[in-house]
C-alpha cells in the first residue's frame, strides 16, 4: 500500500530531552513537510524539504531540527530548546508541483511530563 | 500573508440534512485549495481538490466550490449522516512563493446526530 507512515504513535519527553519523530512515505514524492496542530489553531509548518539533502524553515521551526538523506524518510527532532513541544505532530508530503494535493500520515503526540 | 478562516466553528445537525461549510481566504494567489477530513486524534484525509482555474469538484454527497476572485469556497454535505462528524478543514496553497506550504483554516466540527 502506497502511504505515509509516522512512528510512534505516541511519544512522551522529560524536560531537557530531545526526541526524535519518525516520518516515511512510498509515493515517490520529491516534497516533504512537517506540521503541528494545536488545540483551537490551524496546523501551522515547521519544517519543509523539496529535494533530498535540502530543507528550509517554515512559520515555527525554533526549537526543531530535522535532515533529508533519503527521498523516503524525514525525520524531525524536537530539542529541549523548544519550550512548548506538547502537540500533535503531522507529516505530509507531495509531488513538487504546486497544483498537486498533499498527503497526511497518521500524526505522532507529543506530550512533555 | 494568507489567511484562511472558517465559518461556523461548529455544527450540530440531524442526520438527512443537507449542509454547508463555509472557507474564505485573503489572497487569491493560489495553486489550489484542499478539503481535509480528521477524526480525533487522527491524521488528515483529503477529501477533496480544487484547482485555480476550477470551479467546483464533486465526490459523491460531496461538492466543493471555488470563487477565487472573492477569495471563497464551499463544501456541500448532501444526506448528512453520523458518519459524517469530524473536523473539516481548508487549507490553500500559494502560488509565487518558494514552497507549497498548505495555510490552514482552524476547521468546522461537524456533529451529525442520529
Amino acid at each position: 500500500d502506497g502511504g505515509i507512515t509516522q512512528s510512534p504513535k505516541y511519544l512522551f519527553r522529560k524536560e531537557g530531552q530531545n526526541v526524535t519523530l519518525s516520518c516515511e512515505q512510498n509515493l515517490n514524492h520529491d516534497a516533504m513537510y512537517w506540521y503541528r496542530q494545536d488545540p483551537g489553531q490551524g496546523l501551522r509548518l515547521i519544517y519543509y524539504s523539496q529535494i533530498v539533502n535540502d530543507f528550509q524553515k517554515g512559520d515555527i521551526a525554533e526549537g526543531y531540527s530535522v535532515s533529508r538523506e533519503k527521498k523516503e524518510s524525514f525525520p524531525l527532532t524536537v530539542t529541549s530548546a523548544q519550550k512548548n513541544p506538547t502537540a500533535f505532530y503531522l507529516c505530509a508530503s507531495s509531488t513538487n508541483q504546486g497544483s498537486d494535493e498533499q498527503f497526511f500520515g497518521p500524526g505522532t503526540r507529543l506530550t512533555v511530563l | 500573508k494568507q489567511e484562511v478562516t472558517q465559518i461556523p466553528a461548529a455544527l450540530s445537525v440531524p442526520e438527512g440534512e443537507n449542509l454547508v461549510l463555509n472557507c474564505s481566504f485573503t489572497d487569491s494567489a493560489i495553486y489550489n485549495l484542499q478539503w481535509f477530513r480528521q477524526d480525533p486524534g487522527k491524521g488528515l484525509t483529503s477529501l477533496l481538490l480544487i484547482q485555480s482555474s476550477q470551479r467546483e469538484q464533486t465526490s459523491g454527497r460531496l461538492n466543493a466550490s471555488l470563487d477565487k476572485s472573492s477569495g471563497r469556497s464551499t463544501l456541500y454535505i448532501a444526506a448528512s449522516q453520523p458518519g459524517d462528524s469530524a473536523t473539516y478543514l481548508c487549507a490553500v496553497v500559494n502560488s509565487g512563493g518558494s514552497n507549497y506550504k498548505l495555510t490552514f483554516g482552524k476547521g468546522t466540527l461537524l456533529t451529525v446526530n442520529p
